[in-house]
């Protein structure tokens, strides 16, 4: 059975610092996505990484995958208010569509 | 161009009445899923279409639980006889077939059953 870890699963921050998301993985994966979560709101695609050593950036967030280890990293760099949210990452069961979400990590920015 | 569409946003029924969940997928997606996220237990997969087909109905939750795709465009979920612990927000989402596979979520359909 495929497991997603994410942690923390709470992360108060400070405006201006810079700060890492984990995502563990139980089983082989060539694929991992990362949405965000607005509270009382849908899910919002943030990147999709589709291979091993990918990594993509928008504005202060940068994600990387690892298939070997099983991990994804999502970076937040000098966090802004705006960042304030709930943060999923999501692993598609080999050979089909079917994703297992993350626990999520709700990120506070605190001014 | 349109996202996926879901209605009602909000629903609110009591014990034992039949509830309706619509959704209507990007146009042209080949994929279509029905998430359930509550505090307790997350977001968890319920079932998922391809190209019309249920392909995955293992996280359905018992039979009182329902699902159907009579088209490309439009899909239910339907609820008989609801429950309170079927409160929740049910997730409906739509993806393209290939290499990336992105899905793309509506807004959600909030019910509680009172």
């Amino acid at each position: 059975e495929l497991k997603v870890e994410q942690n923390p699963l709470f992360l108060s921050m400070q405006e201006g610092k810079n700060y890492t998301i984990y995502c563990n993985y139980s089983t082989t994966s060539d694929r991992l996505y990362w949405y965000r979560q607005d509270p009382g709101k849908s899910l919002e695609s943030l990147f999709v990484l589709l291979s091993n050593g990918a990594v993509k950036q928008e504005g202060r967030l940068m994600a990387s995958l690892d298939t070997k280890a099983r991990l994804s990293t999502l970076h937040i760099t000098a966090a802004v208010h705006d960042l304030s949210a709930t943060y999923f990452c999501a692993v598609p069961h080999f050979g089909n569509e079917k994703l297992t979400f993350g626990t999520g990590t709700r990120l506070t920015i605190i001014p | 161009d349109a996202g996926v569409i879901q209605s009602p946003r909000h629903e609110v029924t009591e014990m034992g009445q039949e509830v309706t969940l619509r959704c209507k997928p990007i146009s042209g997606h080949d994929y279509l899923f029905w998430y359930r996220q509550t505090m307790m237990r997350g977001l968890e997969l319920l079932i998922y279409f391809n190209n019309n087909v249920p392909i995955d109905d293992s996280g359905m939750p018992e039979d009182r639980f329902s699902a159907k795709m009579p088209n490309a465009s439009f899909s239910t979920l339907k609820i008989q006889p609801s429950e309170p612990r079927d409160s929740a927000v049910y997730f409906c989402a739509s993806s393209i077939s290939g290499v990336d596979s992105e899905q793309f979520f509506g807004p959600g359909t909030r019910l509680t059953v009172l």
